[in-house]
């Protein structure tokens, strides 16, 4: 089974400012990488898939950037609705499909 | 516009049964793969179970493996889930997805998720 790994456990930044957020597998993946968005009360919603393609109707502020091992989710300038949850996950050998533990975005 | 909703979770017993149900509508339910993937409270995510568009595959996580059957009605734009031999750490939201991409392995679209609750 992959292992994602995310850092840090949580982020603390302000309106406006960049983040970056990564996630790191204990084998390859390839770039089978999806990135999701969890808000308190809410369902995920997808963010980015293969590593680096936005999904529909995701801002541009919004990039995913890796491939084999190293992944990173950045966040160009934080809008106040970006706070959240936000999780890696792996389609490269499965079952099962993997998550990271996730990432807690939180204003500072 | 995709919609799935689930339903059917409520309270049950240690070593009870219960069926949940995802209800699809704006998409052509019978090409999609479908997952289910479960959120313990306060907890991160974890999938649970995929199907073929067609129900001819069907893969389990070990954890539910023998005790948890994921199957699909495609006149009727449903997926199931029906868990027996409940334990409490299954309880959890859980969650019907899309599975997007070529091999059903991205969770595009997302149900607003139905509680279970594992307890005597």
């Amino acid at each position: 089974e992959i292992v994602l790994t995310q850092s840090p456990a949580t982020l603390s930044l302000s309106p406006g400012e960049r983040a970056t957020l990564s996630c790191r597998a204990s084998q390859s993946v390839n770039t089978y990488l999806a990135w999701y968005q969890q808000k308190t009360g809410q369902a995920p919603r997808l963010l980015i898939h293969d590593a680096s393609n936005r999904a529909t109707g995701i801002p541009a502020r919004f990039s995913g950037s890796g491939s084999g091992t190293d992944f990173t989710l950045t966040i160009s300038s934080l809008e106040p609705e970006d706070f959240a949850v936000y999780y890696c996950q792996q389609r490269s050998n499965w079952p099962p499909y993997t998550f990271g533990q996730g990432t807690k975005l939180e204003i500072k | 516009q995709v919609q799935l909703a689930e339903s059917g979770g409520g309270v049950v017993q240690p070593g009870r049964s219960l069926r949940l149900s995802c209800a699809a509508s704006g998409f052509t339910f019978s090409s999609y793969g479908m997952h289910w993937v479960r959120q313990a409270p306060g907890k991160g995510l974890e999938w649970v179970t995929i199907i073929w568009y067609d129900g001819s595959k069907k893969h389990y996580a070990d954890s539910v493996k023998g005790r948890f059957t994921i199957s699909r009605d495609n006149s009727k734009s449903t997926l199931y889930l029906q868990m027996n031999s409940l334990r409490a750490e299954d309880t959890a939201i859980y969650y019907c997805a899309r599975g997007g991409g070529y091999d059903y392995g991205t969770f595009d679209s997302w149900g607003q998720g139905t509680l279970v609750t594992v307890s005597s």
